[in-house]
């Protein structure tokens, strides 16, 4: 069955970068795109990108750009994203989710979140 | 703050029906698809409509979705103690050239 799996809890101190893998399982990672969204603690969701595992191509939202990198490795079937110049307010649990349907954000399979937490 | 808002909170009791709207823009919600989705306590969010109206599979008859000019809204009707979580709309901006959520419902069931 689909499942995406991603890496472990992280923290970092202020001005450093975080790398978080989505591990996808039961599918053909470069069949559908792969979304990356946050959840700061308490607070609601917040689309942070997109990218396109056949060919790399990448959408950041305009809060992200300059400090936002999704990469994918196929042979691993694993897409990673990279959040750089960290600061407290970066402080979210990160979901990849896979979507459905290209051009709809329909995100229908998600990973279980990846906690990010930066303090000095 | 999201471009996209939605009333902090709703609540109904067992077989109540429940809307949650949405209230958008001209570059979103307007010309764009609206997509449902419910978050229940400690998990990820779930797809619970997509394209305005359509449910994915699995998804309850119970729920329905609705969108008209530059606003949208989602009903529970049937209202079950598991439908208690937080509910989030999102749309594509092509303003902002992104894709926005909406600022959350939490819907309780009394």
């Amino acid at each position: 069955q689909v499942q995406l799996v991603q890496s472990g809890a992280e923290v970092r101190e202020p001005g450093a970068s975080v790398k978080i893998s989505c591990k996808a399982f039961g599918y053909t990672l470069t069949d559908y795109y792969l979304e990356w969204v946050r959840q700061a603690p308490g607070q609601g969701l917040e689309w942070m990108g997109i990218i396109n595992p056949s060919g790399g191509s990448t959408s950041y939202a305009q809060n992200f750009q300059g400090r936002l990198t999704m990469t994918t490795d196929t042979s691993t079937n694993t897409v990673h994203m990279e959040l750089s110049s960290l600061r407290s307010e970066d402080t979210a649990v990160y979901y990849c989710a896979r979507s459905l349907i290209s051009g709809w954000h329909v995100m229908d399979y998600w990973g279980q979140g990846a906690l990010v937490s930066v303090s000095s | 703050q999201s471009v996209l808002t939605q009333p902090p909170s709703a609540s109904g009791a067992p077989g109540q029906r429940v809307t949650i709207s949405c209230s958008g823009s001209s570059s979103n919600i307007g010309s764009n698809i609206v997509n449902w989705y419910q978050q229940l306590p400690g998990m990820a969010p779930k797809v619970l409509m997509y394209s305005n109206d359509q449910r994915p599979s699995g998804v309850p008859d119970r729920f329905s979705g609705s969108k008209s000019g530059t606003s949208a809204s989602l009903a529970i009707s049937g209202l079950q103690s598991e439908d208690e979580a937080d509910y989030y709309c999102a749309a594509w901006d092509d303003s902002l050239i992104g894709y926005v959520f909406g600022t959350g419902t939490k819907v309780t069931v009394l």
